[in-house]
């Protein structure tokens, strides 16, 4: 089991619509990270957040630090969301090292 | 800011032969992480610098990667010789030392190796 999974891996909306991409993770972090990439690209990071519920924009991202999930929203998604969204945590015992999800490829279609 | 600069953005070798990344950071920011992204995958971390000091590299194959970080500031990575399986994406990322900073990410570098 990888420390920490997305869910869905893949997800196919219609422009406007609302979207949530999961994240759950298994250790104590000190923070977890929302990336975006697009297809040939580097790595943009959207938020870092330890507790709550950060915005930004159409985005959204919170965290239940109880229950080691966050999730990633976008409201009104347009086809320029198109792109994967990766989950990662830094966890408490590794200093700055972050571990990874696999990330969710979204598509939005006009 | 400038962001992460690295080069060359795309690299086409042929297997044994060597190879070398490079990475500008943002001025600034002591810690300097070199990934690897195998498509579909998420990062891979390679090694971590603090400043020039490399203070994880667990994860790196050092019988044939090296990396780098003279000063503190530039940092190299290099493979040789190049295997098949080394074909991905290599990405710099950098962030203010502690545990809760932002990375800034690179475009990265595509290797392919044929």
């Amino acid at each position: 089991k990888n420390e920490v999974e997305q869910s869905p891996q893949n997800l196919t909306a219609q422009e406007g619509e609302f979207i949530t991409i999961n994240c759950s993770y298994s250790v104590g972090i000190s923070a977890l990270h929302w990336l975006q990439q697009h297809p040939g690209g580097g790595i943009v990071s959207l938020f870092m957040l330890s507790s709550g519920k950060k915005k930004h924009g159409r985005l959204i991202a919170t965290i239940n630090i109880q229950e080691k999930h966050s999730s990633l929203h976008i409201t009104a998604s347009h086809p320029r969301d198109s792109a994967v969204y990766i989950c990662a945590v830094g966890q408490e015992t590794s200093g700055s090292r972050l571990t990874f999800g696999e990330g969710t490829q979204l598509t939005v279609n006009p | 800011e400038a962001g992460v600069v690295q080069s060359p953005r795309y690299k086409i070798i042929e297997k044994k032969q060597p190879v070398a990344f490079w990475c500008n950071p943002i001025s600034g920011h002591n810690t300097l992480y070199w990934y690897r992204q195998n498509l579909g995958q998420g990062p891979e971390l390679l090694i971590r610098y603090e400043n020039e000091e490399a203070v994880d590299d667990s994860q790196l194959p050092k019988d044939r990667f090296s990396a780098e970080r003279l000063k503190g500031v530039d940092s190299t990575l290099k493979i040789q010789p190049a295997e098949l399986g080394d074909s991905a994406v290599y990405l710099c990322a950098s962030s203010r030392t502690g545990k809760i900073s932002p990375l800034h990410f690179g475009n990265g570098t595509r290797l392919t190796v044929t």
